[in-house]
């Protein structure tokens, strides 16, 4: 069993669309989550991070995370074509400490 | 400020040649990742420097893959006899010591091997 796995979609919504983006974890030893945006034949940006259960918001993005289910989203409301990227979830056990990655989802976003 | 910077962009080699790939991080991170992205995939990490030293080379694939991180800022990944199996885009990250694990990426390296 992978350590994350991540539906690599594509995914294609209309502009304005709620998107929901998720990946599960096998190991209670992650503490740090994470989620990054890449354009094509760009590096990853980092999006948001969260270390506990519960949400976090950022303008159109929220993080959720629920630990005692192994399972991360991400949430992008009002959804424009410029959010068309992958979004890759990450995980780590802690700081100073390698990323771990899903395969990350294709998200087209439709004008 | 500056973000981390890769060079090259791209590099094009043939098989069984030797490649350096080099890392400029964020200025004052002290922390310096390796990774692999290989298409249609999250990136693969590969060896994680804390200064100097590497604190954590399990994803290095085999001895031909090193790093070196000499001065505590530039690293350089260096391959040895390139295979085909070698082609993806190498991605370095930089994080501050402290507090979370924030890393933050360059633009990759996007290596052939022919």
């Amino acid at each position: 069993q992978k350590e994350v796995e991540q539906d690599p979609g594509p995914l294609s919504v209309p502009e304005g669309a709620i998107v929901s983006l998720n990946c599960t974890y096998s190991n209670s030893a992650f503490q740090y989550f994470m989620w990054y945006r890449q354009y094509s034949r760009k590096g990853p940006e980092l999006l948001m991070y969260t270390y506990s259960s519960g949400n976090k918001e950022d303008g159109r993005f929220t993080a959720q995370v629920d630990k005692s289910s192994k399972y991360i989203s991400l949430f992008i409301r009002d959804s424009q074509p410029s959010d068309s990227a992958t979004y890759l979830c990450a995980i780590s056990r802690g700081s100073n400490y390698k990323l771990t990655f899903g395969k990350g989802t294709l998200l087209t976003v439709n004008p | 400020g500056a973000g981390v910077s890769q060079t090259p962009s791209n590099k094009v080699t043939e098989k069984g040649k030797y490649v350096e790939l080099r890392c400029d991080p964020i200025s004052g991170h002290t922390a310096l990742y390796w990774y692999r992205q290989s298409l249609g995939q999250g990136p693969e990490f590969l060896i994680y420097f804390q200064g100097t030293g590497a604190a954590d080379d399990s994803g290095l694939p085999n001895d031909r893959f090193f790093a070196v991180r000499p001065e505590g800022s530039v690293s350089t990944l260096k391959i040895q006899r390139t295979e085909r199996g070698d082609s993806a885009v190498y991605l370095c990250a930089s994080s501050p010591r402290d507090g979370p694990n924030e890393q933050f990426f360059g633009p990759g390296t996007r290596l052939t091997v022919l």
